[in-house]
């Protein structure tokens, strides 16, 4: 059971707009910026989204998150098929004192 | 560009200790801290602890505390992780990811594999 709640799975076709949800409580997402990662099948995850909505370099502008209270929300626009991947949110949690990740959704492409 | 090179796959038997390896370059080693988070077979990723690189401050999780050691050595930007009284269930990819404030570029994980 993991502590911020993400849907098991999302799915689109070539050029839609997906949004992944990563729902949380006061002393996690509701205190600290949330962090996206993108996991290519059996690779390492890679930094896709930090603090909320900043895009490190690299990573191309059809990629957003966003915070509101205690969630928040990942969108992939023009979507295609390298998208194809599991997703995890992560925030710091002030009361575990420690990161806390989402379950993972998985992203497929139709 | 920053790089985090992992030691190799392991094989223990249940009870068993394991010490990962994690290697640093192309960024000041101690002025980032090391997080440590794995993976379970088709399974989520579950943080395990972090380690302040420069002064060796540790944070574990709750559900490692007393059974993991993290360590860094800064003559060789390297971090430890080692994991006592293996079970079945710690059967995992082991990360290690750069760490401060914001976890950022990882290693390439080192697959632990528990089996009698």
């Amino acid at each position: 059971q993991s502590v911020l709640t993400q849907p098991p799975s999302a799915s689109g076709t070539p050029g839609q707009r997906v949004t992944i949800s990563c729902s949380g409580s006061g002393s996690n997402i509701g205190s600290n910026t949330v962090n996206w990662f993108q996991q290519l099948p059996g690779t390492a995850p890679k930094l896709l989204i930090n603090s909320n909505n900043e895009r490190p370099s690299g990573v191309p502008d059809r990629v957003s998150g966003s915070k509101s209270g205690t969630s928040a929300s990942l969108a992939i626009s023009g979507l295609q098929s390298e998208d194809e991947a599991d997703y995890y949110c992560a925030a710091w949690d002030d009361s575990l004192n420690g990161w806390v990740f989402g379950g993972g959704t998985k992203l497929t492409v139709l | 560009q920053v790089q985090l090179v992992q030691s190799g796959a392991e094989v223990k038997k249940p009870g068993a200790s394991v010490k990962v390896s994690c290697q640093a370059s192309g960024y000041t080693f101690s002025d980032y801290g090391i997080s440590w988070v794995r993976q379970a077979p088709g399974q989520g990723l579950e943080w395990m602890g972090w380690i302040a690189t420069y002064n060796d401050k540790t944070i574990y999780a709750q559900n490692f505390q007393g059974r993991v050691a993290m360590t860094a050595d800064t003559s060789t930007n390297t971090a430890y992780m080692e994991l006592r009284s293996l079970r079945s269930d710690d059967t995992a990819v082991y990360y290690c990811a750069r760490d401060q404030a914001m976890i950022d570029d990882w290693g390439q994980g080192t697959l632990v594999t528990v089996s009698s």
